[in-house]
């Protein structure tokens, strides 16, 4: 079963511009993963926050958690042509198997 | 490190034939998440195994499908007989868990694109 889902489903900006990409989550969590797929690979994990933590940064990444709220949010800044990939949330289910989005398409052109 | 290896890359099959996707873990790791990737369904978690052992199979969508792993260094999943269905991409992922309840990331390998015609 799908426990994030991330929103919007595309997105699509120019390079040296801002991009955020939203989850939400439905049960409560321990931590949330943001995961990135680059076109015909697999999944690359980015970053990690705790549910305890509020924000956290990694580079130009920018991760956010509100519990209250069931959602996370991902920034990346300065967005450059390499970050077009999808982007995926991922919360655990019973054990460390992970339940996936399905992820936000992030296109970034010149 | 080579990182998680799944073989083969491509694999062209036609409804009914016996598929074998085959995985190398990271050595070391003692997780091994199976993953198919759909347009439609996005990543569902087909199996994990932990030490070798089968741990949650509530993902695999019928008998046809089965998993194994025989070693810490190579696991298999195997259609049999596949139908078009079927047809996805599919993911191995290994993670090593150092403590009960220390969530790490997981390492994804290239994936297998399955085609059922």
């Amino acid at each position: 079963s799908q426990q994030g889902e991330e929103d919007p489903q595309a997105l699509s900006i120019q390079e040296g511009e801002n991009a955020t990409m939203n989850c939400s989550y439905k049960t409560s969590i321990n931590n949330l993963q943001w995961y990135r797929q680059n076109s015909g690979r697999g999944l690359v994990h980015l970053i990690l926050i705790r549910s305890n933590e509020r924000e956290k940064h990694s580079g130009r990444l920018r991760v956010t958690l509100d519990t209250s709220k069931k959602s996370s949010s991902l920034l990346i800044t300065a967005s450059r042509a390499a970050d077009t990939a999808s982007y995926f949330c991922a919360t655990y289910r019973a054990g460390y198997a992970l339940n996936f989005g399905k992820g936000t398409s992030l296109l970034v052109t010149p | 490190d080579a990182g998680v290896i799944q073989s083969p890359r491509h694999e062209v099959t036609e409804m009914g034939q016996e598929v074998t996707l085959r995985c190398k873990p990271i050595s070391g790791h003692d997780y091994l998440f199976w993953y198919r990737q759909t347009m439609m369904r996005g990543l569902e978690l087909l199996i994990y195994f932990n030490n070798n052992v089968p741990i949650d199979d509530s993902g695999m969508p019928e008998d046809r499908f089965s998993a194994k792993m025989p070693n810490a260094s190579f696991s298999t999943l195997k259609i049999q007989p596949s139908e078009p269905r079927d047809s996805a991409v599919y993911f191995c992922a290994s993670s090593l868990v150092r403590l009960a309840g220390a969530y790490n990331e997981q390492f994804f390998g290239p994936g297998t694109r399955l085609t059922v015609l």
